[in-house]
């Protein structure tokens, strides 16, 4: 049982280049999630989805995009990566949206 | 829109009592989460609340208001490792959106 697996760790990007971050969790979970965490900041919801081919926006969507074709993937395109989505990037997922979140260990990626 | 208040920063003595406090403005509100996370780390998740009243899990205990849109964490006997982030985290329909966090620092 792996839990949540986010790859990679770590990714150096140039602006304009597009890259997808990988989410798998082994749990059998219909929630999941992604969130960016900015120095010193909270998180901050990208999108989240409720179920296989359900999903929908978050606090900061623009310039990613999600799909959710299985239970237990949910990738994060960056389709032009700009300095500003430099962060630090957290997959979680939950039998549901009331239910604890178990985190993924995080992608440290910058965008230069 | 949405808003959750909480400290930026607590200092504590180790074996003390400390209190986080979240207040929250959301549109939709389902329950209250505490997160812990560790510099470095991926939050975890610490306690829940649905319904007005205290939750106690060993050390933590954490306190829902819904009237007054307010909750606290608080922890007892605190220990060094307890040195970490803290985040109120709203459950507002489907979304779980993140207040800015409360550095807590134990020192011996």
């Amino acid at each position: 049982n792996a839990g949540v697996t986010q790859t990679p760790k770590f990714q150096v990007l140039k602006t304009g280049q597009s890259m997808t971050l990988q989410c798998a969790q082994d749990m059998n979970h219909e929630y999941m999630s992604w969130y960016r965490q900015d120095p010193g900041m909270g998180l901050r919801l990208i999108h989240y989805s409720v179920g296989a081919g359900i999903t929908d926006q978050g606090e900061v969507p623009n310039g990613y995009n999600v799909s959710r074709s299985t239970t237990e993937d949910f990738p994060l395109r960056l389709l032009s990566a700009a300095p500003s989505q430099t962060s630090v990037y957290f997959c979680a997922s939950s039998y549901s949206q009331s239910e604890k979140l178990f985190f993924g260990s995080g992608t440290q990626l910058s965008v230069l | 829109g949405q808003s959750l208040e909480q400290p930026s920063e607590v200092t504590a003595v180790e074996g003390a009592i400390v209190q986080i406090n979240c207040t929250y403005q959301t549109s939709g509100f389902y329950g209250l989460s505490w997160y812990q996370q560790h510099d470095g780390g991926a939050p975890t998740f610490l306690s829940y609340n649905a319904l007005d009243g205290l939750e106690e899990t060993g050390r933590f205990s954490s306190f829902l208001s819904r009237s007054d849109s307010y909750g606290y964490l608080l922890l007892q006997e605190l220990q060094m490792k307890d040195s970490a982030s803290y985040f109120c985290v709203v459950d507002s329909s489907y979304k779980l959106i993140f207040g800015s966090g409360t550095r807590l620092l134990v020192r011996p």
